[in-house]
């Protein structure tokens, strides 16, 4: 079993629709959440982070975060062309040495 | 943007020669990481440091080996290339966690 898995898609949404990307992983104690986003020849970049349960809101992003179902996602509202890039789920897990597990990415079309 | 080079940018080897990727930092961050990303696979941790000599194996340790001596300086070593490890690599940085930064990428072909 992977650490951290996501639906690798694509996800294909037209414009101002709301994309939904979702996250699972596989250890209970981890701590740290982020969502990075990456777009093609380019390298990732953070979007959002998320420590505890619950949402966070910044502009048209918000993540969510169930740690009883070990389950983060991402909700981008009124989605854009420039939208269209590979979302990268990552977590840091239990132990105190920073190991950041990345999955596989969700590649994202948002169709004009 | 975040001091972190990568070099080379671009190479092509052999299969069964030496390769070392560096990944040099100015922003004294104590966590550097090194990826390699493969299409459907994501970016999977190969290495990782967290600090002067203190460095962990990744999912996808196998054939590579690491160094840090010194704060600035992560070097990914592999030691007898193979085709399999035709990829991207990326090296990233942070300070506390909350954040982590790439490189640009450095793109290696065996061939």
């Amino acid at each position: 079993q992977k650490e951290v898995e996501q639906n690798s898609g694509p996800l294909s949404v037209p414009e101002g629709a709301i994309a939904s990307l979702n996250c699972t992983y596989s250890d209970r104690v981890s701590q740290s959440f982020f969502w990075y986003r990456q777009y093609s020849g380019k390298s990732p970049e953070l979007i959002m982070s998320i420590y505890s349960n619950g949402d966070k809101e910044d502009g048209r992003f918000t993540a969510q975060l169930n740690k009883a179902s070990q389950y983060v996602s991402l909700l981008i509202r009124d989605s854009q062309p420039s939208d269209s890039a590979t979302y990268l789920c990552a977590v840091i897990g239990s132990s105190n040495t920073g190991k950041l597990i990345f999955g596989q990415g969700t590649t994202l079309q948002v169709k004009p | 943007d975040a001091g972190i080079t990568q070099s080379p940018r671009h190479k092509v080897t052999e299969t069964g020669t030496p390769v070392t990727l560096r990944c040099h930092q100015t922003e004294n961050h104590r966590y550097m990481y090194w990826y390699r990303q493969d299409p459907g696979h994501g970016l999977r941790l190969i290495h990782y440091s967290y600090g002067v000599k203190d460095t962990d194996k990744g999912e996808v340790s196998d054939g590579y080996s690491v160094s840090r001596s010194k704060t600035e300086d992560f070097l990914l070593t592999l030691e007898s290339a193979t085709s399999s490890q035709t990829s991207v690599y990326f090296c990233a940085i942070s300070d506390t966690l909350t954040e982590a930064f790439f490189g640009q990428g450095t793109r290696l072909t065996v061939v």
